[in-house]
């Protein structure tokens, strides 16, 4: 089955800064890329997602790109405020829709 | 985006007892929609696939007598903890998918047997 993998664990970064977290998957037919936010106590929420076919795509201050060839994916916050402090997941899905998560990156913006 | 409600949000029980979560739809029709567990600071894992009108698909290791799974309509699945017992505590989260392959989750419950 498919293995996602997620790194950092955890970052903590100034308001105003980046944030970058990157997510590599085994199963060369995953085909869609989603990313969550959980905040804590609440599911999850999808904040963006790529498609197999698409190498970024960008939703304001967010963006996702991704690697086919190197199997990797990553998320990119820009101009970061303590609201996007979160746990985000990284997941991937093959044709069965079977959604196989990563193992969290915990997101802490500094004001 | 589509909604999905889940209830209740929090429930408290007595060892030995059951309980029922409700996952439901609330602006598409789901023919499809998955469990998950959520033990604390880790990640989601996948418990079982909800048909509507069939049986549920457990993953491997989920007990299906002890977590029993009902999609009797397009809009709700049911998750039953049977005899509950302290180590079911934990986190429960429900997701539907109304087209294509993004699920929607629900807010989750946080179920602890004492």
């Amino acid at each position: 089955g498919e293995n996602v993998e997620q790194h950092p664990s955890t970052l903590s970064v100034q308001e105003g800064d980046s944030a970058v977290i990157k997510c590599t998957y085994s199963d060369s037919a995953s085909n869609y890329f989603p990313w969550y936010k959980q905040e804590l106590g609440k599911g999850p929420q999808l904040i963006i997602d790529i498609r197999s076919n698409v190498g970024e795509k960008k939703d304001q201050r967010i963006a996702v790109t991704l690697n086919k060839t190197a199997k990797h994916f990553s998320l990119h916050i820009t101009e970061t405020q303590p609201e996007d402090s979160a746990v985000y997941f990284c997941a991937a899905i093959t044709g069965a829709n079977n959604l196989f998560f990563g193992t969290g990156t915990r997101l802490t913006v500094i004001p | 985006g589509a909604v999905v409600s889940q209830h209740p949000s929090r429930v408290i029980c007595k060892s030995g007892t059951s309980v029922k979560i409700e996952c439901r739809s609330l602006d598409f029709q789901a023919t499809t929609m998955f469990w998950y567990r959520q033990f604390p600071k880790q990640s989601l894992m996948l418990m079982a696939t909800s048909n509507e009108g069939s049986k549920a698909t457990y993953e491997q290791g989920v007990e299906k007598d002890k977590f029993l799974i009902n999609h009797a309509s397009l809009t709700l699945s049911t998750l039953t903890v049977t005899s509950a017992h302290p180590e079911d505590s934990s986190f429960y989260i429900c997701s539907a998918i109304p087209d294509g392959s993004i699920q929607y989750f629900g807010a989750g419950t946080r179920l602890s047997v004492l």
